[in-house]
């Protein structure tokens, strides 16, 4: 069984600071999603990967399969990056159900 | 990209009564749909996993008799929270893959039901 851990639990910065969120992963993965939820509840997929490294905008998305790692980047964060970050894993083996990690709280001061 | 549309947003209902909650993929077809839960401050939990024209697979400890599941075509895959009770007061969301964007999941916008 597949158990992933995120680092840190809370997160509190700066406007403009780099941000990093880490996950890891024990088990071989199809896939990993990033994921980010808001106050409100909705939840937004902010990359898929299955190897090397994904930019949309100020994130930064990189995964390292062999150690079992991935990192969330935010570059020049803003108050408006503040939200829970998840990372969730999911293997086609296992019936491709995502495999959550608790989740980062994420807030960011002006 | 690929969108999943879930309503109600939010829904209110006294104890005892039933509640249906709609997830519909918009630009792709769903024939797999994934219902999940949220406590407060906690990660989602899967419920069941919905699979079109066949039943649902519920996770351990989740009554299938009080979440029902109905996944009648492609597009749309329905929640029933049946006679409710102030502890399935909850978040809940679903999400779908579309096998066309290389296995990505999209996420409904969830629903959160208050049972009075």
């Amino acid at each position: 069984k597949n158990e992933v851990e995120q680092s840190p639990q809370n997160l509190t910065a700066q406007e403009g600071e780099f941000i990093t969120i880490n996950c890891s992963y024990s088990v071989g993965i199809s896939a990993l999603h990033w994921l980010q939820q808001h106050p409100g509840g909705g939840i937004v997929s902010l990359f898929m990967l299955s190897s090397g490294k994904k930019k949309h905008g100020r994130l930064i998305a990189t995964i390292n399969i062999q150690e079992k790692h991935s990192s969330l980047h935010i570059t020049a964060s803003h108050p408006r990056d503040s939200a829970v970050y998840i990372c969730a894993t999911f293997t086609m083996e296992y019936g491709n159900k995502l495999v959550f990690g608790a989740g980062t709280i994420l807030r960011v001061k002006s | 990209g690929a969108v999943v549309s879930q309503h109600p947003s939010w829904v209110i209902c006294k104890s005892g009564t039933s509640v249906k909650i709609e997830c519909r993929s918009l630009d792709f077809q769903a024939t797999t749909m994934f219902w999940y839960r949220q406590f407060p401050k906690q990660s989602l939990m899967l419920m069941a996993t919905s699979n079109e024209g066949s039943k649902a697979t519920y996770e351990q400890g989740v009554e299938k008799d009080k979440f029902l599941i109905n996944h009648a075509s492609l597009t749309l895959s329905t929640l029933t929270v049946t006679s409710a009770h102030p502890e399935d007061s909850s978040f809940y969301i679903c999400s779908a893959r579309d096998g066309g964007l290389d296995y990505g999941y999209t996420f409904g916008s969830g629903t959160r039901l208050t049972v009075v």
